[in-house]
C-alpha cells in the first residue's frame, strides 16, 4: 500500500462549488503539507501543518482551507471553486528537521474547475 | 526570499549518455537542503537525491550524482548511463534551515531520452 494516499484522484467541478481533497499518510510524520501544480511551473505550497494544533498558510493560500483531524490525516478544501483552482495538487509529508527534512509526495490529485 | 533557477526548459539525450541538469539558487541562509525530484507523466513527484549545505562530498544515490557548488550556488544533477525510463520532468528544490516553510520549486527540465 502507498504510503501517502489522495483522494479523490481526479474530480470535475463546477465554479461556485464546494469541494474538499482528502491526504492520508501511514509514514507516522508530524508534517504534512499541500501543494498546487500548473503547467509549466513547479509546486507552491499551499498550507503546511506541523502536527494536529497547528496549521500554517503558504505561499499561495487565498480561496484555500485546510483541516488537519489527526496526525495521518490532512484535507484540504475548496470554499467556492473557480475555473483557475485548475490544477494537480500534491499532498506530502516530511521527516527530519529543518533544512534536511525530505518531503513525499502522494499521487496527486487532477482537478478540473468548470 | 529563496529562489531557484532552472535554465534547462527541455533536452533530448541519446540513450546511455550522461546527462547534467542544471538548477542555480538563492538564498540568505548558511543552513540549507538541495533536493531532486523526478516526476514521470503519470504525475507523480519522486524523491531521487539530497544534499545539505554543510555536506562536504557530493551526494549520490545509484546513477544520480549532485554536482554541489556552493559558492556557484549550483546543484546540478548529473544522471550517469541514462535510460529510457529517465524521460520526465525534473525538478530541483530547496528548503531553508529554520524549516518554517515548505519548499521552494524550480519550474522544471522537460528530459527526453532517445533511443
Amino acid at each position: 500500500d502507498a504510503d501517502v494516499t489522495q483522494t479523490p484522484r481526479n474530480r470535475i467541478t463546477k465554479t461556485g462549488k464546494r469541494i474538499m481533497l482528502e491526504c492520508s499518510q501511514t509514514k507516522g510524520h508530524d508534517r504534512m503539507y499541500w501543494y498546487r501544480q500548473d503547467p509549466g511551473l513547479g509546486l507552491r505550497l499551499i498550507y503546511y501543518s506541523f502536527d494536529v494544533k497547528d496549521i500554517n498558510k503558504g505561499e499561495i493560500s487565498d480561496g484555500y482551507s485546510v483541516s488537519r483531524q489527526a496526525q495521518a490525516k490532512f484535507s484540504l478544501s475548496l470554499e467556492s471553486a473557480i475555473p483557475n483552482q485548475t490544477a494537480l495538487y500534491f499532498c506530502a509529508t516530511s521527516e527530519g528537521t529543518g533544512a534536511q527534512e525530505t518531503q513525499y509526495f502522494g499521487p496527486g490529485t487532477r482537478l478540473l474547475v468548470l | 526570499a529563496q529562489k531557484i533557477t532552472q535554465t534547462q526548459p527541455g533536452m533530448f539525450v541519446q540513450e546511455k549518455e550522461a546527462v547534467t541538469l542544471d538548477c542555480t539558487y538563492d538564498t540568505s541562509d548558511q543552513s540549507y537542503g538541495l533536493f531532486w525530484y523526478k516526476q514521470p507523466s503519470s504525475g507523480e513527484m519522486i524523491f531521487l537525491i539530497y544534499q545539505g549545505s554543510y555536506d562536504e562530498q557530493n551526494a549520490t544515490e545509484g546513477r544520480y550524482s549532485l554536482n554541489f557548488q556552493k559558492a556557484r550556488k549550483s546543484a546540478n544533477l548529473v544522471i550517469s548511463a541514462s535510460q529510457l525510463g529517465d524521460s520526465a520532468m525534473y525538478f530541483c528544490a530547496m528548503r531553508d534551515g529554520g524549516g518554517a516553510d515548505g519548499l521552494t520549486f524550480g519550474k522544471g527540465t522537460h528530459l527526453i531520452i532517445q533511443p
